[in-house]
C-alpha cells in the first residue's frame, strides 16, 4: 500500500535557487515527516509536521501540509551542492498505528 | 548518539541459503522496522514490529520472516534466500507514541546481494 507518494521524481537545479518537492498521501494522518538519504545510505529525519498544524520551518526548510487536500510540500531556500540527496516523505497507513510508509522519494541534484 | 547500528554493510549469499540481518538500537525504542530498498520503488516495508515478540506483516513480507526476543534487537531472516532478494535492506527504529509515528532512526542499510 503507497500511503505517500512525491512530485517529481527528479528534480535538477543550480545552487542558490529553491527546491520544492510535493507528497500526497490517501488515509488521515497523526502527522507526516520529511527525510532525506545521501547516496547509499541510511534515511535522516528532516522534519515532522502534525495534522494541526499547516506550516513549519526548520533552518532553510519549509514544510506546509494541507489535510483537506492529503498534500504536504517541502521547500528548501537557497538550496547548495550539499542537498544534493532524496527526499521522502513518510506517513502512517492510518492514524492509530506507529508504522511509517514511505514514498518513492524526489531526487534532487543541486549543480554548483 | 543515538545509534541503529545493522550487522553488516555488505553481504553476498547463494540462492538457498538461509539468512540473517541483524538489527541494534541503543535508544530504548519499542517500534523498530525492517525496509528494503529498490530502484524506483522507494522503501518497502517487510515487518513492523512494536514491542518484543510482537510484530506485524508490512506490504512485502513473502519470503520472510522476524524475530524480537529482545527490545534492542530485531532480527529479519531470509528463510531461503533467493536473487530476487537482492536488495538495500535498512533498519529503523522509533519510540512508541499515542500521537502517531514517531521520529525513525535509520541504521546505515545492508546491501544484499544473492548469487
Amino acid at each position: 500500500s503507497q500511503q505517500g507518494e512525491e512530485d517529481p521524481q527528479a528534480l535538477s537545479i543550480q545552487e542558490g535557487e529553491n527546491a520544492t518537492m510535493n507528497c500526497s498521501y490517501k488515509t488521515s494522518i497523526n502527522n507526516l515527516q520529511w527525510y532525506r538519504q545521501n547516496s547509499g545510505r541510511g534515511l535522516v529525519h528532516l522534519i515532522l509536521i502534525r495534522s494541526n498544524e499547516r506550516e513549519k520551518h526548520s533552518g532553510r526548510l519549509r514544510v506546509t501540509l494541507d489535510t483537506s487536500k492529503k498534500s504536504s510540500s517541502l521547500l528548501i531556500t537557497a538550496s547548495r551542492a550539499a542537498d544534493t540527496a532524496s527526499y521522502f516523505c513518510a506517513t502512517p497507513p492510518s492514524s492509530n498505528t506507529g508504522k511509517l510508509i514511505f514514498g518513492q522519494g524526489t531526487t534532487l541534484q543541486v549543480k554548483p | 548518539d543515538v545509534k541503529v547500528t545493522q550487522s553488516s554493510r555488505y553481504l553476498v549469499k547463494r540462492t538457498g541459503e538461509k539468512v540473517f540481518l541483524e538489527c541494534v538500537q541503543d535508544m530504548d525504542h519499542e517500534n523498530m522496522f525492517w525496509y528494503r530498498q529498490d530502484p524506483g520503488l522507494g522503501l518497502r516495508l517487510i515487518y513492523f514490529s512494536y514491542d518484543v515478540k510482537m510484530k506485524e506483516k508490512g506490504d512485502i513480507p513473502e519470503g520472510y520472516s522476524v524475530s524480537r526476543e529482545k527490545k534492542e534487537r530485531f532480527s529479519l531472516i531470509l528463510e531461503s534466500a533467493s536473487t530476487n532478494q537482492t536488495s538495500m535492506y535498512l533498519c529503523a527504529s522509533s519510540l512508541r507514541s499515542a500521537g502517531g509515528p514517531t521520529e525513525a532512526f535509520f541504521g546505515q542499510g545492508t546491501r544484499l546481494t544473492v548469487v
